[in-house]
């Protein structure tokens, strides 16, 4: 079952950074957090995960607070090609699996 | 850059056919799964198979539900006698976990839609 608390939808402007919340306040100190994203009824994409560090790939940053109780997925120049529903999920890493949430639908506005 | 495919991509059967959901993992992959998406709702965990046999499945995955990979490169999906609650988006996804990073690749999708 999903660990996580997201809001239901955001709207973001174009080119502006795109800021997602997530609480996941019993993650357990060898749980991950992974952000996916769905892109209308596409197959779910990964986008970043990470432990305790902050992380920033080609995509993304991820910013996990000191107490890891929650995460912030960052897309900072949003995209209309961004528009999609991101999934914050909690998983030991692994061979275990990604159960996902009702996620975040973000719309980004021209 | 490598992907997970699955074939078909829409799929209309029969109340009480067969179908079988093929998908191709990535090729140095060990881990595989089957989520599905009813119209509007969350992607469910189905089950997922390492080792040739299935390591955990969901309550969904009852007994119309088998999963096999009969070959190197091919890993299925049977549903035995379809309902109408069947039809759904179902994704395939694959794993490393060993030499590779921990993130899933999913395929694109089969439509299952049961008439």
């Amino acid at each position: 079952d999903a660990k996580t608390t997201q809001p239901p939808s955001m709207d973001c402007a174009e080119g502006r950074a795109a800021n997602l919340p997530c609480n996941h306040s019993t993650i357990s100190g060898n749980e991950y957090v992974y952000w996916y994203r769905q892109i209308h009824s596409q197959g779910p994409q990964y986008i970043i995960h990470g432990l305790k560090n902050n992380e920033t790939n080609e995509m993304a940053s991820l910013i996990i607070t000191e107490d890891r109780k929650s995460s912030t997925l960052i897309l900072p120049h949003a995209t209309l090609r961004d528009t999609a529903v991101y999934y914050c999920i909690v998983s030991l890493t692994g061979a275990n699996n990604l159960f996902f949430g009702t996620g975040t639908r973000l719309t980004v506005i021209p | 850059e490598p992907e997970v495919t699955q074939t078909p991509s829409h799929q209309v059967t029969q109340m009480g056919q067969e179908v079988i959901l093929r998908c191709v993992p990535i090729s140095n992959h060990l881990y595989f799964y089957w989520y599905r998406q009813i119209l509007g709702q969350k992607v469910e965990f189905l089950v997922s198979f390492y080792n040739n046999e299935i390591s955990e499945k969901s309550e969904i995955f009852d007994d119309q539900f088998s999963v096999e990979r009969p070959d190197g490169s091919n890993f299925t999906l049977k549903i035995r006698s379809t309902k109408l609650e069947d039809s759904a988006m179902y994704f395939c996804a694959s794993r490393d976990l060993t030499t590779g990073g921990p993130e899933a690749f999913f395929g694109q999708g089969t439509r299952l839609t049961v008439v």
